[in-house]
């Protein structure tokens, strides 16, 4: 049963603390990504992968850092440097990078305390 | 800087009658739209796309329209059926695939 997983599904950090989101997908895709959502407003890009061992920032990167050792996983890390972390936070997949379609999992909300 | 909008964060509608959910978008370079669709807790799902070398795709109950003078896009859906009520977000890509998305539109259907 091919997906895309994101673990944990909610997430309780303390301010001043790094934490990191678990992305993991087996559909075999090489381009995967990072989006952030806000209320009221759209999917924001923090970073994306076009293939493995490879990551770029997207529009809101400051204060996350991204992996991409393996194919299946692109675990998103955010720091202390985040000013605003509490979101949802949901990560997506695609063939490749020239394919429009994403695959997104279920999202992690993470709350700040 | 928003290049995608969804104006109406809601809209309901009756079962069996259409729906429409607008877009509307500022980047003249976008040259494919895509509508997603999420329930809660759940990650939003693929719906229905449209290249802008075409002005309508239809697919089953759901039909994208492209307007690209006016930057503009709708998405109907005919009949509407209360297992469509979710979210819907639009989106647009230009060439370098860098994918923008609207706030999102949240249908209700109601019996």
């Amino acid at each position: 049963d091919g997906g895309i997983t994101q673990s944990p599904k909610y997430l309780f950090r303390k301010e001043g603390q790094n934490v990191t989101l678990s992305c993991e997908q087996n559909l075999n895709h090489d381009a995967m990504y990072w989006y952030r959502q806000d209320p009221g407003q759209g999917l924001r890009l923090i970073y994306y992968s076009q293939i493995v061992n490879d990551f770029q920032k997207g529009d809101i990167a400051e204060g996350y850092s991204v992996s991409r050792e393996k194919k299946e996983s692109f675990p998103l890390t955010v720091t202390s440097a985040q000013k605003n972390p509490t979101a949802f936070y949901l990560c997506a997949s695609s063939i490749g990078w020239g394919d429009h379609e994403q695959f997104f999992g279920p999202g992690t909300r993470l709350t700040v305390l | 800087d928003q290049q995608v909008k969804q104006n109406s964060p809601s809209l309901s509608v009756q079962e069996g009658r259409i729906s429409i959910l607008n877009c509307d978008y500022t980047n003249s370079m976008f040259d494919y739209f895509l509508w997603y669709k999420k329930y809660p807790a759940e990650g939003p799902t693929f719906l229905i796309s449209i290249s802008s070398i075409k002005d309508k795709n239809e697919d089953g109950r759901f039909t994208v329209f492209l307007n690209k003078s006016a930057k503009h896009l709708s998405l109907h859906i005919v009949p509407s059926q209360p297992g469509d009520s979710a979210v819907y977000f639009c989106a647009a890509s230009a060439f370098d695939n860098d994918m923008r998305f609207g706030a999102g539109t949240r249908l209700t259907v109601k019996p």
